[in-house]
């Protein structure tokens, strides 16, 4: 079978750092992404990984176990612009990407 | 430089009616896709096509019909329109379609705001 859990929503303060995590079962694996989508526009690529560790990107690093079917996005120095949903995605079986239902995120002052 | 674009971006219908969606990448990907988001905000894959030909369709009622006239393009034509059918649609690409073990990143266009009413 496929899923893939995410918390539905999170609150941080400008500044702060913040985790999301999402647990993933998957028919076979062959990476996991992560997606940015702020309300009404496209999601955007932020990042892939297929093996376990941790790769940095600026601001945002991504997290993977393969062996505890778990990722996390970490966003550091948080802005205002980086309120967005967050939506933890893999490839399962035949479909190309299977979505998690996105991580809602409110940074405030 | 737009790299998945769709038109329209808001289509509003009245039940019954039939309508198309058109989307063009211009990023020389061999797979498109179509993707449904629903009111909760769930994003579900309805098809893809690699270098015009279908290679997934994922339980979408047969309402529902892709073309794809170029690797290019590739656009969705709905039928007898139901309100159930509100939702937005994305378009996306990538360069080829998973192959033993290897995937690609999906790139999404703007999305097209369906409205059934």
């Amino acid at each position: 079978g496929q899923n893939i859990d995410q918390p539905t929503e999170m609150t941080a303060t400008e500044g702060a750092i913040v985790q999301i995590n999402c647990t993933y079962q998957t028919s076979g694996f062959n990476g996991l992404f992560w997606y940015q989508q702020h309300a009404g526009e496209a999601p955007t690529f932020l990042s892939y990984n297929v093996l376990d560790g941790l790769e940095e990107k600026g601001r945002f690093s991504s997290f993977l176990s393969r062996s505890k079917g778990y990722s996390y996005l970490l966003l550091k120095e948080l802005q205002m612009k980086d309120s967005a949903s967050y939506l933890c995605a893999a490839p399962s079986g035949n479909t190309p990407l299977v979505f998690g239902k996105g991580t809602r995120l409110s940074v405030i002052a | 430089d737009t790299a998945v674009s769709q038109t329209p971006k808001y289509l509003v219908t009245q039940m019954g009616n039939d309508k198309s969606i058109k989307c063009e990448q211009n990023l020389g990907h061999d797979t498109m896709y179509w993707y449904k988001q629903d009111s909760k905000k769930f994003l579900k894959i309805m098809f893809s096509y690699n270098n015009k030909e279908l290679i997934i369709n994922e339980t979408v009622p047969n309402r529902f019909s892709p073309k794809s006239p170029d690797k290019a393009h590739l656009n969705l034509h709905i039928n007898s329109l139901e309100l159930g059918d509100s939702a937005v649609y994305f378009c996306a690409s990538s360069r080829k379609k998973p192959s033993g073990g290897v995937v690609y990143t999906q790139y999404f266009g703007p999305g097209t705001r369906l409205t059934v009413l």
